[in-house]
């Protein structure tokens, strides 16, 4: 069965810090995908990226860059030069199971809370 | 990408009643998916709805506590039947509608008293 392990509960770190948010997972597919939410005090879900199992590419997008290593089955998630706004719930989450017409059903790791102290 | 609204966006329920939740997409979408997070956890899936078929339910979750409907491809509801304490949650509906990426709407914050 598909399983995400957030290990960090909760990360505190002083603004403009570089932070980064494990997320290891485990699934029997050899296709897959990978996914990061940020999930904001207000309770909203935002999608950050997604990345398919055939994709090894690392990927930077302003602050925010992704490490995705199939031989330890790690997406890792870096902020860099955190600031106040990056203060949320970060879900890893892992996509395997074929709902039909395309979608695929998301497996949740439990979340790592950043919070970010000016 | 889709633009996902739910009602309510919150509600006070007393134990026993029920409560029926919106979820409306601004596009046409095939599957849609209801989830629960209760309070300080992460989310977990209730069920899958595909228009014009019987909602697909996860393990822990039937079809008698949680109802749903999928009338149209923009559409759905997710009714929490006969409710306790143990169901105050925000309930999300998402759509994945085609590319991979999964939204999610808003969220609906229920407490049961």
């Amino acid at each position: 069965a598909q399983k995400v392990t957030q290990a960090q509960t909760e990360i505190s770190v002083v603004e403009k810090e570089d932070v980064t948010l494990d997320c290891v997972y485990e699934t029997r597919d050899t296709t897959y995908y990978l996914f990061w939410y940020k999930q904001p005090p207000s309770g909203e879900l935002v999608f950050l990226i997604r990345r398919n199992s055939f994709d090894e590419q690392n990927e930077i997008s302003g602050r925010y860059s992704w490490n995705f290593q199939k031989s330890t089955s790690s997406f890792n998630f870096t902020i860099t030069a955190s600031q106040v706004v990056d203060s949320a719930v970060y879900f890893c989450a892992l996509s395997d199971v074929y709902s039909g017409a395309g979608s695929y059903q998301l497996t949740f790791g439990k979340g790592t809370k950043l919070s970010v102290i000016p | 990408s889709a633009v996902i609204s739910q009602k309510p966006s919150r509600d006070i329920c007393q134990r026993g009643t029920s409560l029926t939740i919106q979820c409306q997409v601004d596009s046409q979408v095939t599957m849609m998916f209801w989830y629960r997070q209760q309070p300080g956890q992460s989310l977990t899936l209730i069920a899958t709805a595909n228009q014009g078929s019987e909602a697909t339910y996860e393990s822990g979750f039937v079809i008698d506590k949680f109802p749903i409907s999928r009338p149209n491809l923009t559409f759905s509801t997710l009714t929490v039947s006969n409710m306790s304490p143990e169901d105050s949650s925000i309930y999300l509906c998402s759509v994945e509608p085609g590319k991979g990426e999964q939204f999610f709407g808003p969220g609906t914050r229920l407490t049961v008293l």
